[in-house]
């Protein structure tokens, strides 16, 4: 069955500065894999998504994730924090390739940046 | 992409009442999900619900409790029934594209008393 693990429930980071939230996966088959950010008193929102080409993902917002199969890992990453980016972040995996209908979130980690 | 309404945005409930959330999109979808996010927490997977079946519920949620309906390719609702201060959370649902990727609705924060 698959899995998510997020580590670090709390992220602080100062404006300007790498982005850096890890996620390490579990997954019987390829895994179709994603990051969702939520703000404030909304739903959810798609940042990206590996879905087996590229192993360096693209996103909006300036973020982007790399998917490493040998360390299970689809950490996602900015180069320069904005305050605009202060959120909760929530890795994902799919479990369609497993003839599955469900995505599993972890547990999210929530984004603070400082001035 | 798809656009999802959910109504009500926030409710207030008195212990032992039910509440009705809706979900509407935008387009013609197969699958809609439910979902509850606690306070703090992830989200938790209620249920799956498919046009003109019955909705498939995870494990630790029952159809008495969360009845779904799902009368078309674009509505669904559902029922908290008989709620209790416990069941006081955040309710969103999604639709599913053909990458496999969720859109969701701005979610539903339901508070009982």
């Amino acid at each position: 069955a698959q899995s998510v693990t997020q580590l670090g429930s709390h992220v602080s980071v100062s404006e300007g500065a790498l982005v850096l939230l890890r996620c390490n996966y579990s997954s019987s088959v390829p895994p179709y894999l994603f990051w969702y950010v939520q703000y404030p008193n909304q739903g959810l929102q798609l940042l990206l998504k590996y879905t087996s080409a590229a192993t360096l993902v693209k996103g909006i917002n300036g973020f982007e994730a790399e998917f490493k199969k040998s360390e299970t890992s689809f950490h996602l990453t900015k180069p320069s924090a904005h305050m605009s980016d202060a959120a909760e972040y929530f890795c994902a995996v799919s479990d369609r390739r497993s003839g599955g209908f469900k995505t599993i979130f972890g547990a999210g980690t929530r984004l603070f940046v400082k001035a | 992409s798809a656009v999802i309404s959910q109504k009500p945005s926030r409710d207030i409930c008195q212990r032992g009442t039910s509440l009705t959330i809706q979900c509407q999109v935008d387009s013609q979808v197969t699958m809609m999900f439910w979902y509850r996010q606690q306070p703090g927490q992830s989200l938790t997977l209620i249920a799956t619900a498919n046009q003109g079946s019955e909705a498939t519920y995870e494990s630790g949620f029952v159809i008495d409790k969360f009845p779904i309906s799902r009368p078309n390719l674009t509505f669904s609702t559902l029922t908290v029934s008989n709620m209790s201060p416990e069941d006081s959370s955040i309710y969103l649902c999604s639709v599913e594209s053909l990458a496999y990727e969720q859109f969701f609705g701005p979610g539903t924060r339901l508070t009982v008393l």
